[in-house]
């Protein structure tokens, strides 16, 4: 079976860019999740869906994070304007239910210059 | 709310020792934990999990030992080999963070052949 699949897996801009990072998740899997790990702050969770419906997105750092989820095969986290400091690692996640083994995709390096 | 962490930030072994690594949570809601292995330039990877109503549970090699007197949990990695050489991550979710894990800063483990 395919797992997470991310893209891109590297992503350099400028400051001030839309930057669009992608996620597919495990087929059948009903939650899903968004991360960033940062060597600062370790992982944390940006916000994650059940059945395609936002939960909590407590952790989006800023309203120039956004994320959609407009199927059951595809998610977005899109940042409006990206500046340095969200230079980290993105990771997507999925799970069949809550509270069982979330699968990891292998993230989406993203710098900002 | 949730704070996994972790007592040493690094472990190296022998090729052939068994490993311990240990983790503390602040929650006493918390009702899942789980490990993850993250190598380089990967997502983390699933190892095994455990939930409260047991405080021992078994995998190839690995057995993770959950303490909820003293908010502690483990995991035992037996017959450790240079293949496990990662960064190791509890997680645990429950209570009022109901679905969302909160990770451990991790381990830094190797394995010396």
């Amino acid at each position: 079976d395919a797992g997470v699949i991310q893209s891109p897996r590297h992503e350099v801009t400028e400051m001030g860019q839309e930057v669009t990072l992608r996620c597919k998740p495990i087929s059948g899997h009903d939650y899903l999740f968004w991360y960033r790990q940062t060597m600062m702050r370790g992982l944390e969770l940006l916000i994650y869906f059940n059945n395609n419906v936002p939960i909590d997105d407590s952790g989006m750092p800023e309203d120039r994070f956004s994320a959609k989820m407009p199927n059951a095969s595809f998610s977005t986290l899109k940042i409006q304007p990206s500046e340095p400091r969200d230079s980290a690692v993105y990771f997507c996640a999925s799970s069949f239910r809550v509270n069982q083994p979330q699968h990891f995709g292998d993230g989406t390096r993203l710098s900002i210059l | 709310g949730e704070s996994v962490g972790l007592h040493l930030p690094t472990l190296s072994v022998q090729e052939g020792d068994n490993s311990i690594i240990n983790c503390a949570y602040s929650n006493s809601a918390s009702d899942y934990f789980i490990w993850y292995k993250q190598e380089s330039g990967k997502g983390p990877q699933f190892i095994i999990d455990i939930r409260s109503n047991m405080d021992k549970r078994q995998g190839q090699r690995v057995t993770v030992l959950l303490n909820k007197t003293v908010k502690h949990l483990s995991l035992q990695i037996a017959a450790t080999q240079p293949g496990d050489s990662a960064v190791y991550f509890c997680a645990g979710a429950g209570g009022t963070s109901y679905g969302k894990l909160t990770f451990g800063q991790g381990t830094i483990l190797t394995v010396h052949p």
